[in-house]
């Protein structure tokens, strides 16, 4: 079972507010991503990270921001949630090129 | 540039008979092959990987993947379906790269498993 955990779970919330998604790693990985995933739909990465101090954007545009100032945690911040951000938000991390664990998810309801 | 093409959006089975999930993908390099499942409402966890050791790669819960780079393919199979592997699995590659968002996932193929 891999260390990479999520929260919350599940969030509902309405439109405008302003919103963390927790992601942390307790397996040192330099590596870390966020995905959204609508559902039955394939994943789209919206941010990565190589290590700390370290954020990209990845394939998907995404108004989210993301920061990574400690090797275990990487936050994803909506500033002003929208109704369009309605999703599941995955995170996962890796050790290199082998394998990257994934985290259980975050669903985000935007009213 | 790398990408995955799974071939079957859906893919239903009755317990009992053999599951085939199709993947295949194109790399620039020596890739690293992976499939993962995702159980409704769960994250994505891995069944197996490969990474340039045997051909013939063995997973979790019984499934099994072969790498033919000659027909660029990683397809997943498993001899007997249970109505527990119904659920989304998705192939993915990697290339040979050390750093940057190297992994590249297939748009998923739904398994449903019919008693």
């Amino acid at each position: 079972e891999a260390d990479i955990y999520q929260t919350p779970r599940y969030l509902v919330i309405g439109t405008g507010k302003k919103i963390t998604l927790e992601c942390s790693q307790t397996m040192g990985h330099d590596k870390m991503y966020w995905y959204q995933q609508d559902p039955g739909m394939e994943l789209h990465l919206i941010h990565y990270s190589y290590g700390v101090n370290s954020t990209e954007k990845g394939d998907l545009s995404s108004e989210s921001t993301v920061s990574r100032i400690r090797t275990e945690h990487f936050p994803l911040t909506l500033e002003s949630a929208r109704p369009s951000h309605t999703s599941q938000y995955l995170c996962a991390s890796s050790g290199g090129k082998e394998t990257q664990y994934f985290g259980p998810g975050t669903r985000l309801l935007v009213l | 540039a790398q990408s995955v093409t799974q071939l079957d959006s859906h893919v239903s089975v009755s317990e009992g008979t053999p599951v085939l999930l199709r993947c295949n993908y194109s790399s620039s390099y020596s890739p690293s092959l992976f499939w993962y499942v995702q159980h409704p409402n769960k994250g994505l966890q891995l069944l197996l990987k490969y990474t340039s050791a045997a051909t013939l790669v063995k997973g979790i819960n019984g499934f099994e993947a072969e790498f033919k780079k000659s027909e660029t393919s990683f397809h997943l199979t498993k001899p007997s379906a249970h109505m527990s592997d119904a659920a989304e699995y998705f192939c993915v590659v990697s290339d040979g790269g050390d750093y940057g968002q190297n992994f590249v996932f297939g748009p998923g193929t739904r398994l449903s498993v019919l008693p």
